[in-house]
């Protein structure tokens, strides 16, 4: 079935240091990828997300490239701040008759110190 | 535009005992997931509702677990009887479809500790 793999974590990072996040899929047809954010005592926030291969999303300066050869979806950040703490989820929408249900991994939780 | 609404946001009860979760979602969202999110994983479907009927509830423990989204809106969540291995989050999100590149705006979450 369908499935998500996210790098483990906790990534613990100085500030202004470079963020990936390393995520690979396993999916039928063609997904669509997101990358959510849950910052402590909050929900899950969309992040970004791409919908077709080579598609690259982006918001808050960070990027993930929608890559089919290699099945996968890095996210990544020049410059992280203190306030990039929080768990990052990689999730995809796919399937057969595709409901927009999402398909969650692990989740990887980022420490950034002054 | 308000959010996803959840309540409780914390719940403690015994093993056997029952508990019910309450989700609102967002005005003229159709589509509406419950997930739960066990410590240190990533969340998991239980159920998908589109307007009042279910979508996908293949991952419920339907012994235990059930779910309503009477008139298409408000849904409850319960579990009867808990057990430990049900201490989780449970997340409600909401969606204004219910397909293809789907984005859903997920509620703060109900937290549920079985004693």
């Amino acid at each position: 079935g369908d499935s998500v793999t996210q790098m483990e974590g906790p990534v613990t990072l100085s500030e202004e240091a470079f963020l990936t996040i390393n995520c690979t899929y396993t999916a039928t047809g063609y997904p669509s990828l997101f990358w959510y954010v849950q910052y402590p005592g909050e929900g899950l926030q969309l992040l970004l997300k791409a919908t077709k291969a080579d598609d690259k999303g982006s918001n808050k300066g960070f990027e993930a490239t929608y890559r089919k050869e290699t099945t996968s979806f890095h996210l990544e950040k020049g410059s992280v701040q203190v306030s990039d703490s929080a768990v990052y989820f990689c999730a995809l929408s796919a399937g057969s008759g595709n409901t927009g249900k999402l398909i969650f991994g692990q989740g990887t939780t980022l420490q950034v110190k002054p | 535009e308000a959010g996803v609404a959840q309540s409780p946001r914390y719940k403690i009860i015994e093993k056997r005992q029952s508990v019910a979760f309450w989700c609102n979602p967002i005005s003229g969202h159709a589509t509406l997931y419950w997930y739960q999110q066990i410590l240190g994983q990533g969340p998991k479907l239980l159920i998908q509702f589109q307007n009042n009927g279910v979508v996908d509830d293949s991952q419920l423990p339907k012994d235990r677990f059930s779910a309503e989204r009477l008139k298409g809106v408000d849904s409850t969540l319960k579990i009867q009887p808990a057990k430990l291995e049900d201490s989780a989050v449970y997340l409600c999100a909401s969606s204004s479809r219910g397909f293809g590149a789907n984005v859903l705006t997920f509620g703060a979450g109900s937290r549920l500790t079985v004693l």
